[in-house]
């Protein structure tokens, strides 16, 4: 059964550096892999999503990228700013079954 | 406005009661997703929906019902049978599933 990653748990920091976050996966037969960020109190906002046969995937601020057959993708913050500060989830797509969801990151950037 | 609409955004239930949360979207996506979230477990499948009329269940389907009658709603029923269903539930939708999946705001369900 598909297990789903995310280290750290909690991650602070101050304003402007750069950092990553972790996700590993233990099935690496999946069709994507989705990275969201989620608000307190509030629904998901997808981030960046990444196909199978893709390396990596770049908005703006954020770059994540994937590597299937060792089952691990990082989403790498630039710059980062107080208004990143929110829970960063990824999850996986694979057949038989919906988005199956890591625990997530708890991102707090200080100004 | 395009997007999904959960209602309401706060239900509160009394002990034996059923009901119902509402998923509505206009996306034209043909798959819909319920989740639930507590605190420290991540978000975990009840239901979902590839396409109208069918719907499977996921890991924690136990205590709820949904149906999927039209593209644009599928709501989920949480029974009496669900002894724990203080939760923050979640509804997404997606083209297929292996497409990009957006969410709702979600609806906050307290037992009182």
């Amino acid at each position: 059964k598909q297990e789903v990653t995310q280290i750290p748990a909690a991650l602070s920091v101050p304003e402007g550096e750069n950092l990553v976050l972790n996700c590993s996966f233990t099935d690496s037969a999946i069709y994507n892999l989705q990275w969201f960020r989620q608000d307190p109190g509030k629904g998901l906002t997808s981030l960046l999503l990444i196909q199978s046969s893709q390396r990596e995937q770049t908005s703006g601020r954020l770059n994540a990228s994937l590597d299937k057959s060792s089952g691990r993708s990082t989403l790498y913050i630039a710059a980062s700013q107080p208004g990143d500060s929110a829970t960063y989830l990824c999850a996986v797509h694979q057949a038989g079954t919906a988005l199956i969801f890591g625990k997530g990151t708890t991102l707090s950037v200080s100004s | 406005d395009g997007g999904i609409t959960q209602s309401p955004k706060y239900l509160f239930r009394k002990e034996g009661q059923n009901v119902t949360l509402s998923c509505e979207q206009n996306l034209n996506h043909d798959a819909m997703y319920w989740y639930r979230q507590d605190p420290g477990q991540g978000l975990r499948l009840i239901y979902y929906s590839q396409i109208v009329n069918d719907f499977q269940k996921g890991d924690i389907a136990e205590g709820y019902s949904v149906s999927r009658e039209k593209k644009e709603s599928f709501p989920l029923t949480v029974t009496s049978a669900q002894k724990n269903p203080t939760a923050f539930y979640l509804c997404a939708t997606a083209t297929d599933r292996e497409t990009e999946a957006f969410f709702g705001q979600g609806t906050r369900l307290t037992v009182v």
